[in-house]
């Protein structure tokens, strides 16, 4: 498709189950970002991808937050032993060439969300 | 997590009338971005802004880079009721790979 999209867009799930949140992003584009943004707040980085690797992974709240590129497009952002605090809409933004390369004219684009309530 | 300082937090304003909101920072950023985010949806890209002191349109949108790098602007002229939304701020901090984005600023146009 042209713009990123994220599956699925909403999730509901139990405390302490494990969830998967994919994400695909424009054709073409290096650089994906996850976001977190709770209810009347900003998005909140999460994690940075570069190709397949994690560039910055500095947002992750804790260690039952994992995310994955593999082949450096579609990515996995999985939550292990989820808690009601982890609800929210978890967004995904892919840009061309990511925010500290080389290139002055990065920009990102965003998918729609996918809304996580933990029951 | 770190946001930043964006106001108005919200504004009501009549059809026609001109909007200016604004986002701040502590920190020097190489890169600002102005989102409207519409309920249930994620955010759309409105402007883009690279140098300090830039200038740029996008229609009805006019958006600037401030001269200290700190801080951006973000200008809707002639409001028509389908702004409504939730505008959003994003800075590059430079040394980072990150964006980290403002509290948003919520407008509603009355008809």
């Amino acid at each position: 498709g042209a713009g990123v999209s994220q599956t699925p867009s909403n999730k509901v799930t139990e405390k302490g189950k494990y969830v998967e949140l994919r994400c695909d992003p424009i054709s073409g584009h290096t650089a994906l970002y996850w976001y977190r943004q709770s209810l009347g707040q900003g998005p909140e980085f999460l994690i940075y991808f570069q190709g397949t690797g994690a560039a910055d992974d500095s947002g992750l709240p804790n260690d039952r937050f994992f995310a994955v590129r593999p082949e450096g497009s579609v990515s996995t952002l999985k939550i292990q032993r989820t808690e009601r605090g982890d609800s929210a809409v978890y967004l995904c933004a892919s840009s061309p060439q990511g925010a500290g390369s080389l290139s002055s004219t990065d920009t990102q684009y965003f998918g729609p969300g996918t809304r996580l309530t933990v029951l | 997590g770190q946001q930043l300082n964006q106001s108005p937090q919200s504004m009501f304003i009549q059809e026609g009338e001109d909007v200016s909101m604004n986002c701040t920072s502590s920190s020097i950023f190489n890169t600002w971005l102005w989102y409207k985010q519409d309920p249930g949806e994620g955010p759309v890209l409105l402007i883009a802004l690279y140098k300090a002191g830039e200038l740029t349109s996008n229609g009805r949108l006019t958006a600037q880079f401030g001269i200290t790098r700190k801080d951006s602007f973000l200008n809707i002229s002639a409001s028509i009721p389908s702004d409504v939304g939730i505008y959003f701020c994003a800075g590059h901090p430079s040394g980072t790979y990150k964006y980290i984005f403002g509290t948003g600023t919520r407008l509603k146009v009355l008809a």
